[in-house]
Formats: structure tokens, C-alpha cells, sequence
């Protein structure tokens, strides 16, 4: 099984501010990597698919980059409604599985 | 638009089966896509319990394989998950998701808003 890690738990940023996180795989996973946000009792919402598409209404502000088993999440300047919970996850395809990150809980500094 | 919504028991005893439905509308569960579940224990991450193709076809956590069986209702519209001999380990907000997929890509690109189911007597 490729185990996700996700880093840093926690990250404390102000508004305004860019914010990096962090996803490592311990196998190659190539580009089969996405990033969900998920607020307190809400559903995950897809933000980036392939490592580094945006899915449909994702504002611009998201970008993901990496390949292989080191990949980042960047949101270049916060806005409130960005406190949230991320989650990275992989695809692989054979056998057929899919593995989530741990988690980065991204708060307000 | 795709929506999903999940139903079934909110409780279940200990040893017992949990039996959960998504309604999918707004699409085709018919379409070339894969059809998932996630659960997340309270305060914890996420994990994959399983997913399943308009055909039947089945792939599942190797973790949970032993107890999960899901299967497909197309003239309903709606798929299933049952998940037998539970624990208190398997109490969980339980997601239904649709895969998307570009060429070998996948991610889960809609969601439903998700149902607690509690194991306890």
C-alpha cells in the first residue's frame, strides 16, 4: 500500500498571506495525485486533480505542483474562507486503490 | 450538475451489517464512470472503502475487502454498500462519491454530504 504523508498537521497563517503544503508518497504515484478541502461538516471538495489541474471553479488563487512522491499545494493569498482542513490522495492502478494524506489543518494566524 | 445523497440507518449493533444507499441525479449513473465510498471517522482522515463500475465490476480496500460487498441499481439510479460484522471502529461519516477519470487519472469529483452511522448496542 503507498502511504501518504502530509505535512506540516497543522500551518498558521494570516490573510493575505501565501500558504504551502506539503504531500509525499512513499512510492512513485507519478502525476495520479488530487487535493480536496473539507470544512467542519461539510464534504470534501475537489481542488486539484493530475497534480496540477484546477477542477471546474477552483479559484486561481489554488495551484499544485510535483510529480513522483513530492507535491505541494499553494494558496497564493489567503482569503477566510480558505481555513480549512486539506487532504492529498493517490491513485494507483494496480492493484486498484486509492490512499489519503493524513491531513493539513490550514488556521487563521 | 451531479448530486448524491446518502441514505440508511444512522445506528447499528455490534456484529451486525451496515446497509447504505447513494441516489445519484442530475447524471447518468450509467456513464463511464466508477462509483465510490469514503468514510471518515469522527475527528480522524479519510479512507476508501471501495468502488464499483456500471457493470458490476468491483474493487475494494484490502483492508475492509473481507466484509464489503457494493452493487448497482441502474434502473434505480442509486448504489449500495454493505459492510457486515461491524465494530465500534466503524463508526464513520459515510461518503458516496463519483470517480472522475482522465486517461489514468482518478479523483473524486462530486460528493454526497455524507451520513454518520454509529456501532454501538
Amino acid at each position: 500500500e503507498i502511504v501518504m504523508t502530509q505535512s506540516p498537521a497543522t500551518l498558521s497563517v494570516s490573510p493575505g498571506e501565501r500558504a504551502t503544503l506539503s504531500c509525499r508518497a512513499s512510492q512513485s504515484v507519478s502525476s495520479n495525485l488530487a487535493w480536496y478541502q473539507q470544512k467542519p461538516g461539510q464534504a470534501p471538495r475537489l481542488l486539484i486533480y493530475g497534480a496540477s489541474t484546477r477542477a471546474s471553479g477552483i479559484p486561481a488563487r489554488f495551484s499544485g505542483g510535483g510529480s513522483g512522491t513530492e507535491f505541494t499545494l499553494t494558496i497564493s493569498s489567503l482569503q477566510s474562507e480558505d481555513f480549512a482542513v486539506y487532504y492529498c490522495q493517490q491513485y494507483n492502478n494496480w492493484p486498484p486503490g486509492y490512499t489519503f494524506g493524513q491531513g493539513t489543518k490550514l488556521e487563521i494566524k | 450538475q451531479v448530486q448524491l445523497q446518502e441514505s440508511g440507518p444512522g445506528l447499528v449493533k455490534p456484529s451486525g451489517t451496515l446497509s447504505l444507499t447513494c441516489g445519484v441525479s442530475g447524471g447518468s449513473i450509467s456513464s463511464s464512470n466508477w462509483w465510490s465510498w469514503v468514510r471518515q471517522p469522527p475527528g480522524k482522515g479519510l479512507e476508501w472503502i471501495g468502488e464499483i463500475y456500471l457493470t458490476g465490476s468491483t474493487n475494494y480496500n484490502p483492508s475492509l475487502k473481507s466484509r464489503v460487498t457494493m452493487s448497482v441499481d441502474k434502473s434505480k439510479t442509486q448504489f449500495s454498500l454493505k459492510l457486515t460484522s461491524v465494530t465500534a471502529a466503524d463508526t464513520a461519516v459515510y461518503y458516496c462519491a463519483r470517480v472522475g477519470v482522465q486517461w489514468d487519472l482518478h479523483y473524486f469529483d462530486y460528493w454526497g454530504q455524507g451520513t454518520l452511522v454509529t456501532v454501538s448496542s
